[in-house]
């Protein structure tokens, strides 16, 4: 069964530092997305970035980077230069190119950044 | 922007009620999601609908069901309601045609049955 796990349920940062979250997945599919989300306290779900397995070059967006490593079925999520208003819960998920319209979500963690 | 309209933020029901929770998306997506969210045990999926009056069962659908009369709206119907269906509720939709579209969420209902 396809699965993702995130063994971090809560994780602080000082601000203006760099904090990473990790997450692992299991499949057999040699081809499929991966996506962190994030929930702030006001609930809503929104994405923060998506990386495409057949692409080797880890995605980036502003101070959010990915650290993707296929191999070793591994897709932690940094954030640098964090800010308050990054404190909230994060998901990963995956999703499989065939088959299902489905995507696997990660237990999430909860992220506190200090002031 | 994609919006995704959950109609209540939250509702308090009594077990045994009928209870409906209603999700509408503007932006002519063909797959919409019903999910639970449970502290520790992440996101999981009840039912999800890729078409008109289709639908398919997720991993926790038992005591659930679902409508989608409408392209736009989809609705998760609890038949009875019991206490262990407290829960936070999300609705989600996105494109069919691109693996790679990220879901688009509503804002959520906490549901309490007492």
């Amino acid at each position: 069964a396809q699965t993702v796990t995130q063994s971090q349920p809560e994780m602080s940062v000082q601000e203006a530092e760099t904090v990473t979250l990790s997450c692992t997945y299991d499949t057999s599919e040699s081809d499929y997305y991966l996506f962190w989300y994030k929930q702030p306290p006001s609930r809503q779900m929104i994405l923060v970035i998506r990386q495409e397995a057949y692409k080797q070059q880890n995605a980036t967006e502003n101070r959010f980077s990915v650290n993707f490593q296929k191999a070793a079925k591994s897709f932690s999520l940094k954030i640098s230069d964090s800010q308050l208003g990054d404190a909230a819960m994060y998901f990963c998920a995956y999703r499989p190119t065939s088959g299902t319209y489905k995507y696997i979500f990660g237990t999430g963690t909860r992220l506190k950044v200090l002031a | 922007d994609v919006k995704v309209t959950q109609s209540s933020r939250y509702l308090v029901k009594r077990t045994g009620e009928k209870v409906f929770l209603e999700c509408v998306q503007d932006m002519d997506h063909e797959n919409m999601f019903w999910y639970r969210q449970d502290p520790g045990l992440g996101l999981r999926l009840i039912y999800f609908s890729y078409d008109v009056k289709m639908k398919e069962k997720g991993d926790i659908p038992e005591g659930y069901s679902v409508s989608r009369e409408k392209k736009e709206r989809f609705s998760l119907i609890l038949e009875s309601a019991s206490t262990n269906q407290t829960s936070m509720y999300l609705c989600a939709s996105t494109v069919r045609s691109s693996y790679n579209s990220p879901l688009h969420f509503g804002n959520g209902t906490r549901l309490t049955v007492t």
